[in-house]
């Protein structure tokens, strides 16, 4: 079984902090993806990884950074933590069969509820 | 733009009553759709995932269908139990020029099913 894990199910941080959440895949999967999800809002992309120190920007990468050292780790960086961050942060990992393929499915971690006051 | 949307946003169904959770998407270039299970604070758990070139996939009491050209897809869920409570997602793989792996995620049906 694929299994993404991410470092805390909840986490309360100041204004200002600097805030690092951590997501591990174990499947060897190449596309890994942190998203947002709020209430009426759905799911929204942040940033994603499609290989070692490779990111592109999602939907909403203000305020985030990502890093990617080694293939099955993907952390996310929130440089200076603000009110509206406070969110349930997901990860998610996904193979890559080939350019073109058909068959790419998505895994997710627990979730992270992140508050910051 | 590729946009996903699920109707209704919740639902209310009595115990052991067959069930539809819907999905639409804007453009039919895609290369498969998913369909996720959430539980109240936790992560998506995959149920089904369906290939453009498929018609329906089957898991248990779940199937899943998909009509590309119309934009569609059905869950279908038989004997509902009140464990089925939870929120369904859908999401779609857009085919884009750079073969992308992102996918675009509908808001979302919140089922419960009542004792």
């Amino acid at each position: 079984d694929v299994k993404v894990t991410q470092s805390s199910r909840y986490l309360v941080k100041r204004t200002g902090e600097k805030v690092f959440l951590e997501c591990v895949q174990d499947m060897d999967h190449e596309n890994m993806f942190w998203y947002r999800q709020d209430p009426g809002l759905g799911l929204r992309l942040i940033y994603f990884s499609y290989d070692v120190k490779m990111k592109e920007k999602g939907d909403i990468p203000e305020g985030y950074s990502v890093s990617r050292e080694k293939k099955e780790r993907f952390s996310l960086i929130l440089e200076s933590a603000s009110t509206n961050q406070t969110s349930m942060y997901l990860c998610a990992s996904s193979s890559s069969p080939g350019l073109g393929s058909l068959v790419s499915e998505q895994y997710f971690g627990p979730g992270t509820r992140l508050t910051v006051t | 733009k590729q946009e996903v949307t699920q109707i209704p946003a919740a639902l209310s169904v009595p115990e052991g009553e067959n069930l539809v959770l819907n999905c639409s998407f804007t453009d039919s270039a895609i290369y498969n759709l998913q369909w996720f299970r959430q539980d109240p604070g936790k992560g998506l758990t995959s149920l089904l995932l369906i290939q453009s070139s498929q018609r329906e996939q089957t898991s248990g009491r779940l199937n899943a269908s998909l009509d590309k050209s119309s934009g569609r897809s059905t869950l279908y869920i038989a004997a509902s139990q009140p464990g089925d409570s939870a929120t369904y997602l859908c999401a779609v793989r857009p085919i884009t020029t750079s073969g992308t792996y992102k996918y675009i995620f509908g808001t979302g049906t919140r089922l419960k099913v009542l004792a």
